[in-house]
């Protein structure tokens, strides 16, 4: 049974950076056959797909238009977990973050959710 | 970008048949995905591949994707369905979620 238990600061400052990590049990960061997500939700802009990261014999990831220009999701394979920063927030970011996975495509293991204020 | 639409609320009676539709341009050429949330919980995945139950997933929840539609139906519905349910699609790498849909059991 996949696990994925989520940690980091609920509070952020207004043009600080969000930081928040997903550890991993019952599979691999490094996995071939899996990609490692996260995704946010907000009554404003409802489940928005951040990027994510995965591993075919080098590392690769994806991001979503919206915040390329801000994020970075990076494996850390010696503690088998991955994270995610989000650069310059504002207001807008405050949201519930979610990290899952997606296995052929299928998001189909959830992180607890971490709600993240930002505050001005 | 890609975007999909769906019906902010449905409402069903217990024991009825509940449809949630999800747009998208040719959205039939993709896959199709859906997702419960109750409250305060995180996302569930209920169906995959416009048609597959993940195993726990009780049989009345069934989906189908053709045209510009996808379709998440649950027969049978009981007051332990009534939660938001989200479409999701894949579009060049990135993952598209719909708008969600509050479905009313009363």
């Amino acid at each position: 049974q996949v696990q994925l238990q989520q940690s980091g600061p609920g509070l952020v400052k207004a043009s600080q950076t969000l930081s928040l990590t997903c550890a991993i049990s019952g599979d691999s960061v490094s996995s071939t056959s899996a990609a490692w997500n996260w995704i946010r939700q907000s009554p404003s802009r409802g489940l928005e797909w951040l990027g994510r990261t995965y591993y075919r014999s080098k590392w690769y990831n994806d991001y979503a238009v919206s915040v390329k220009s801000r994020v970075t999701i990076n494996p850390d394979t010696s503690k088998n977990q991955f994270s995610l920063q989000l650069n310059s927030v504002t207001p807008e970011d405050t949201a519930v973050y979610y990290c899952a996975r997606d296995r052929d495509s299928d998001l189909d293991y959830w992180g607890q959710g971490t709600l993240v204020t930002v505050s001005s | 970008s890609y975007e999909l639409t769906q019906p902010p609320s449905v409402s069903v009676s217990p024991g009825q048949t509940a449809s949630i539709t999800c747009s998208g341009d040719k959205l039939g050429d993709k896959f199709a995905w859906w997702y419960q949330q109750k409250p305060g919980q995180s996302p569930v995945l209920v169906i995959y591949k416009d048609n597959k139950r993940p195993s726990g997933i009780p049989e009345r929840f069934s989906g189908s994707n053709s045209g510009d539609t996808a379709t998440l139906t649950i027969r049978g519905t009981q007051a332990m369905d009534e939660a938001d349910y989200y479409c999701q699609a894949w579009d060049s790498s990135t993952v598209v979620f719909g708008g969600g849909t509050k479905l009313t059991v009363l």
